[in-house]
C-alpha cells in the first residue's frame, strides 16, 4: 500500500485560509470515511486533529475543518496564526492487510 | 490524565538487539490497542503496528512483518517493539500512540517519541 499523496510543502499569510490536499485511491480515502489529520510542530510528537474526515477531537480549535471528495480528503485552516506552522499528516484506513497508511506529510509555512 | 511515557534514546550497533518500551496511564491500559509509528530522520510517519494488551491481538503493517515484534505486559501497562537485530536503516524515531474506541486512524494520545540511534 503505497502512502497517502499530500503536497510538499504549502505556505499563507496570517489570518488568511489554506487547503492542505490528500489523495489516495478508491481502496482507502475513496471508500472508507475514515481519515484523520495530524499536526506535528518540530522535535514534538504528532497531535490529533481531525478524525473521520470532518470531526473534530476536544480542544482542538475550529478553524480547524476536513472534508472529503472522491479519492482526495482536505484539511483546511482559516484564520491562519503563527502557531499553525507545522507539519501535517493525513491517514486512512485501508480495509487490507496494511491496515492503515499515513501521507507523506505537508509543510506549512505562515508567511 | 492519559499518559503514555516512553523510554529513553538509544545507541545501538549493526546486529545488536534492542526492546523500547511505552507505559501507559491515567486509562484502562487493556481495553484500547497501543499502535507504534516510525519517523525516520527528516521524513514523515509510518505505521507500523498494533497491539490490544488485553489479550495482546496484535497487527503488522506487511512493510514491517517480521521485522519487528510487538508485544504488551498488561500487569504492568508497558507495550514494547523490540528488533533482533538492529540495521543502520533503523535509525528513526519511534512512537506509540493509543488508538481511540472509534476507528484504526484515530490516534488520540502519544508518547514522545524513543530516538534510536544505530551506528557502527
Amino acid at each position: 500500500q503505497s502512502a497517502l499523496t499530500q503536497p510538499a510543502s504549502v505556505s499563507g499569510s496570517p489570518g488568511q485560509s489554506i487547503t492542505i490536499s490528500c489523495t489516495g485511491t478508491s481502496s482507502d480515502v475513496g471508500t472508507y470515511n475514515l481519515v484523520s489529520w495530524y499536526q506535528q510542530h518540530p522535535g514534538n510528537a504528532p497531535k490529533f486533529m481531525i478524525y473521520e474526515v470532518t470531526k473534530r477531537p476536544s480542544g482542538v480549535s475550529n478553524r480547524f475543518s476536513g472534508s472529503k471528495s472522491g479519492n482526495t480528503a482536505s484539511l483546511t485552516i482559516s484564520g491562519l496564526q503563527a502557531e499553525d506552522e507545522a507539519d501535517y499528516y493525513c491517514c486512512s484506513y485501508t480495509g487490507s492487510s496494511t491496515y492503515v497508511v499515513f501521507g507523506g506529510g505537508t509543510k506549512l509555512t505562515v508567511l | 490524565e492519559v499518559q503514555l511515557v516512553q523510554s529513553g534514546a538509544e545507541v545501538k550497533k549493526p546486529g545488536e538487539s534492542l526492546k523500547i518500551s511505552c507505559k501507559g496511564s491515567g486509562y484502562s491500559f487493556t481495553t484500547y490497542w497501543i499502535a507504534w509509528v516510525r519517523q525516520m530522520p527528516g521524513k514523515g510517519l509510518e505505521w507500523m503496528g498494533i497491539i490490544y494488551p488485553g489479550d495482546s491481538d496484535t497487527r503488522y503493517s506487511p512493510s514491517f512483518q517480521g521485522q519487528v515484534t510487538i508485544s504488551a505486559d498488561k500487569s504492568i501497562s508497558t507495550a514494547y517493539l523490540q528488533w533482533s537485530s538492529l540495521k543502520a536503516s533503523d535509525t528513526a524515531v519511534y512512537y506509540c500512540a493509543r488508538r481511540s474506541t472509534r476507528s484504526w486512524t484515530d490516534l488520540d494520545y502519544w508518547g514522545q517519541g524513543t530516538q534510536v540511534t544505530v551506528s557502527s
